[in-house]
């Protein structure tokens, strides 16, 4: 069984400043991280995902997000937001063998003028 | 290429009746897959769907359900439609081969409300 905790439900941010949203997961077996963004009235978008290899996973948008197997965390980030990064942002797992993604509740981004 | 296809994008309906929704997966995705998102319980999977054969599914009751055509694209039904049905429903297709790894890629949705 796998299940994601996204710790913040709403993030406020100045424009141009840092951000980090948080994701931990826990699963049984091999997992694969995800992270997806939904803009209002629109589907999910893939953002970045990790399966193998170096931690640092770069995506789209200038986010990055970072694979921590010893806190079982996926941490997205983004060195400085645009107003258009307005959005919430869903961490997403599948594990070996699955063919589903089990998601996070969701974290709300909202950037400040 | 062209990416998810859902319709229609909206849905009005009232308790009692079912619905239909349709889903085109991107060209050669053989997998699609179907979720719930509600505010109350966020994103939740309903079944997927891999050569015509359903291959998982949710937690949902049997009034959910699904099937896929030989061209890949997909339909969901719900019968006897309640008011807690009300959600952006959601496909998503993907290769289909490589379970853990492989990746999904959503449509807009689907929104129906249920009077």
């Amino acid at each position: 069984a796998q299940s994601v905790t996204q710790l913040d439900s709403q993030v406020p941010v100045f424009e141009e400043a840092p951000v980090e949203l948080r994701c931990n997961y826990s699963s049984s077996v091999s997992v694969y991280l995800f992270w997806y963004v939904q803009y209002p009235n629109q589907g999910l978008q893939l953002l970045l995902k990790y399966l193998s290899g170096s931690t640092l996973v770069k995506g789209i948008n200038g986010f990055e997000a970072e694979f921590n197997k010893s806190q079982t965390s996926f941490h997205l980030r983004k060195p400085s937001v645009h107003i258009s990064d307005t959005a919430e942002y869903f961490c997403a797992v599948n594990g070996a063998g699955s063919y589903q993604l089990t998601f996070g509740k969701g974290t709300k981004l909202s950037v400040i003028p | 290429k062209a990416g998810v296809t859902q319709t229609p994008r909206y849905l009005i309906k009232t308790r009692g009746q079912q619905v239909t929704l349709s889903c085109s997966p991107i060209s050669g995705h053989r997998s699609v897959s179907w979720y719930q998102q509600t505010p109350g319980q966020g994103l939740q999977f309903l079944f997927e769907y891999f050569s015509e054969t359903q291959r998982n599914k949710g937690n949902f009751p049997g009034r959910f359900s699904g099937r896929q055509f030989s061209n890949s694209r997909s339909e969901m039904n719900v019968s006897t439609l309640e008011l807690g049905d009300s959600a952006l429903y959601l496909c998503a297709s993907s290769l289909g081969f490589t379970s853990g790894t492989d990746t999904q890629y959503f449509g807009p949705g689907t929104r129906l409300t249920v009077l």
